[in-house]
């Protein structure tokens, strides 16, 4: 079973465009995040989630928006994409917001957005 | 910017032998640090964390060491293989979500 999965894991789409990421986790976590990976493996949180509550909003531009409808998912809509949107997106989760010993943060697959 | 760094983007090994990838931190309020590794094409995945009250941590054939005077991580892999080419990457706990530096891309030949 696959503890964080997230859809689709490729997506190519037009500028202008909107589009989601789907993600759940299966490990019964309170908390969930998104990432966003560049062309230089940088990896930058924009948004983080404790019990479907936003509690993290890092300079993202609010054409991002994440939408939690239970605990277990965290989807991630982006409207207007933008050429410099394109990037691989991790969303993750942990069982604790505070990130204490032992409370690893699980990553899924990724989803490779390609804006063309 | 980013408070985690690291000193080398690649580092290239022969297998078998030991690796030591570096990381720098900026921030000496920082109490919690992880190893990730990421293969291609994959999502991150931890390999093993330690806390500032501790100097080192050892896992199965991997060491990290903290030095906080010089805010200075290392992850060291023993007998290295193959299957350990992959980027690594220190973070850092920051309020409540892991900060990520630039990552080290491991390169082992046989």
């Amino acid at each position: 079973d696959t503890a964080v999965s997230q859809t689709p894991k490729y997506l190519v789409t037009q500028m202008g465009n909107d589009k989601s990421i789907k993600c759940e986790q299966n490990l019964g976590h309170d908390t969930m995040y998104w990432y966003k990976q560049d062309s230089k493996k940088f990896l930058k949180i924009m948004f983080s989630y404790n019990n479907k509550e936003l509690i993290i909003n890092e300079t993202v531009p609010n054409r991002f928006s994440p939408k939690s409808p239970d605990k277990a998912h965290l989807n991630l809509h982006i409207n207007s994409l933008e050429l410099g949107d394109s990037a691989v997106y991790f969303c993750a989760s942990s069982q604790d917001p505070g990130l204490t010993w032992n409370t690893e943060a699980f990553f899924g697959q990724g989803t490779r957005l390609t804006v063309v | 910017g980013e408070s985690v760094g690291l000193h080398l983007p690649t580092l290239s090994v022969q297998e078998g032998d030991n690796s030591i990838i570096n990381c720098a931190y900026s921030n000496s309020a920082s109490d919690y640090f992880i190893w990730y590794k990421q293969e291609s094409g994959k999502g991150p995945q931890f390999i093993i964390d330690i806390r500032s009250n501790m100097d080192k941590r050892q896992g199965q054939r991997v060491t990290v060491l903290l030095n906080k005077t010089v805010k200075h991580l290392s992850l060291q892999i023993a007998a290295t293989q193959p299957g350990d080419s992959a980027v690594y990457f220190c973070a850092e706990r920051g309020g409540t979500a892991l900060i990520f530096g630039k990552g080290t891309t491991l390169s082992v030949s046989s």
